[in-house]
């Protein structure tokens, strides 16, 4: 079965330019989180959706951060315009909740995938 | 407030023991968990505790004590393979987010 998708895997652009992140959770998980790593701050909350439903965008900086989910199999975040300090590896991951209807994982743990790593000159 | 604190670095001996400690306040409790981060790589579920007490599979153990916010990470036989980050997280409630701590990051060496 195939893990958490994400695209690209590094990402190199220019100050001001619009960056678009990809993510594929695993089928059947109902739940989805973005984080961000970065050396300084560790593992950061952007959002996270449960049955593609946004529940908490507390976590994203600022307003040139959105994120969307049309269905329950692919999501984005994106960044317009991006910054130098937006430099960081963006994590997608997947996990299964309480409403599941299947239960691969019962400790509710999540799977995360290979990250996207943005460098913004 | 949520808090999670660990070790930022740790060196250890091939073949020995290293234990990684994590303590941890969150508004509510459902879960701590540990996962494994290889540089350039994505975590990797390890172990998950929510009851108190020692969970062991294989090399590794995690233990928990809730009244303490207490958690560690047990390492027996440690190998040149297991150096990498070592990440403490908690779940407040249900399906909420983990919490992550900003990992310990573990040298095994010869």
């Amino acid at each position: 079965d195939a893990g958490v998708i994400q695209s690209p895997r590094h990402e190199v652009t220019e100050m001001g330019q619009e960056v678009t992140l990809r993510c594929k959770p695993i089928s059947g998980h109902n739940s989805l989180f973005w984080y961000r790593q970065t050396m300084m701050r560790g593992l950061e909350l952007l959002i996270y959706f449960n049955n593609n439903v946004p529940i908490d965008d507390s976590g994203m900086p600022e307003d040139r951060f959105s994120a969307k989910m049309p269905n329950a199999s692919f999501s984005t975040l994106k960044i317009q315009p991006s910054e130098p300090r937006d430099s960081a590896v963006y994590f997608c991951a997947s996990g299964l909740g309480r409403q599941g209807i299947r239960t691969p994982s019962p400790t509710g743990e999540l799977f995360f995938g290979e990250g996207s790593r943005l460098t913004v000159l | 407030g949520q808090n999670i604190d660990q070790p930022t670095e740790m060196t250890a001996t091939e073949g020995a023991i290293v234990q990684i400690n994590c303590t941890y306040q969150t508004s509510g409790f459902n879960g701590l968990f540990w996962y494994q981060q290889h540089a350039g790589e994505a975590p990797t579920f390890l172990s998950y505790n929510v009851l108190d007490g020692l969970e062991e599979k294989g090399r590794f153990s995690s233990f928990l004590s809730r009244s303490k916010g207490y958690s560690y990470l047990l390492l027996k036989e440690l190998q040149m393979k297991d150096s990498a980050s070592y990440l403490c997280a908690a779940r407040n409630s249900g399906n909420t987010p983990l919490v992550f701590g900003k990992g310990t990051r573990l040298s095994v060496i010869a």
